[in-house]
């Protein structure tokens, strides 16, 4: 299998522009995870689908951020505008049995 | 609430001797605890889990940890390290007593110098 897919895996934008980012887990796996990680912060759940329906999106951080799972093989990230604090490395994670989770290569999000 | 610490940022180690990364968790009922290694411009990748049975984990790469409930510990441990060993190690826990979220640790750093 070839994993988590994740693009695109660098994203350059200007404060204001809209983001998305694109998702695609491990076949089979009906948990769907998305990241961020931060110096400051560590790693941060934002959300976490299941079975193509978000369970719980307490960890988005505003209303400028939102995910959908259209199917079972593609999810997306979307920031609307884009601001400079969102500068981040967001992962996609897959799990088949929400026990061990499988990350994406990541996407670097450079906010300027 | 579900937490886990790990105590050094970064842990130096000579190529041949043995390696302790450090973790310890708090939760409410039963944990499920896991490391993770992250490796330059990768994602997360699982190294092994504990979830019952033997306190002795053994997983990828010769890494091994020992979950300690009295301590609230669960530290990686490897008898003799290698350079390519050098990554980002994170440890997570989840709480059996529901849920999905795993929380993960902020990472310990470890350079293995030859």
């Amino acid at each position: 299998d070839a994993g988590v897919i994740q693009s695109p895996r660098h994203e350059v934008t200007e404060m204001g522009q809209e983001v998305t980012l694109r998702c695609k887990p491990i076949s089979g796996h009906n948990s769907l995870f998305w990241y961020r990680q931060t110096m400051m912060r560590g790693l941060e759940l934002l959300i976490y689908f299941n079975n193509n329906v978000p369970i719980d999106d307490s960890g988005m951080p505003e209303d400028r951020f939102s995910a959908k799972m259209p199917n079972a093989s593609f999810s997306t990230l979307k920031i609307q505008p884009s601001e400079p604090r969102d500068s981040a490395v967001y992962f996609c994670a897959s799990s088949p049995d929400r026990v061990v989770v499988y990350f994406g290569p990541g996407t670097r999000l450079t906010v300027t | 609430a579900q937490s886990v610490a790990q105590p050094e940022d970064q842990v130096n180690v000579a190529e041949g001797n043995p390696l302790t990364v450090k973790c310890t968790y708090s939760v409410s009922g039963n944990p499920y605890l896991f490391w993770y290694v992250q490796y330059p411009n990768r994602g997360l990748q699982f190294l092994l889990k504990y979830i019952t049975g033997d306190n002795l984990v053994k997983g990828s790469y010769g890494f091994e940890a020992e979950f300690n409930k009295s301590q609230t510990s669960f530290h990686l441990k490897k008898p003799s390290a290698l350079v390519s060993d050098s990554a980002l190690y994170v440890c997570a826990v989840r709480d059996d007593a529901g849920g999905f979220k795993t929380i993960f640790g902020a990472g310990t750093r470890l350079f293995v110098k030859a």
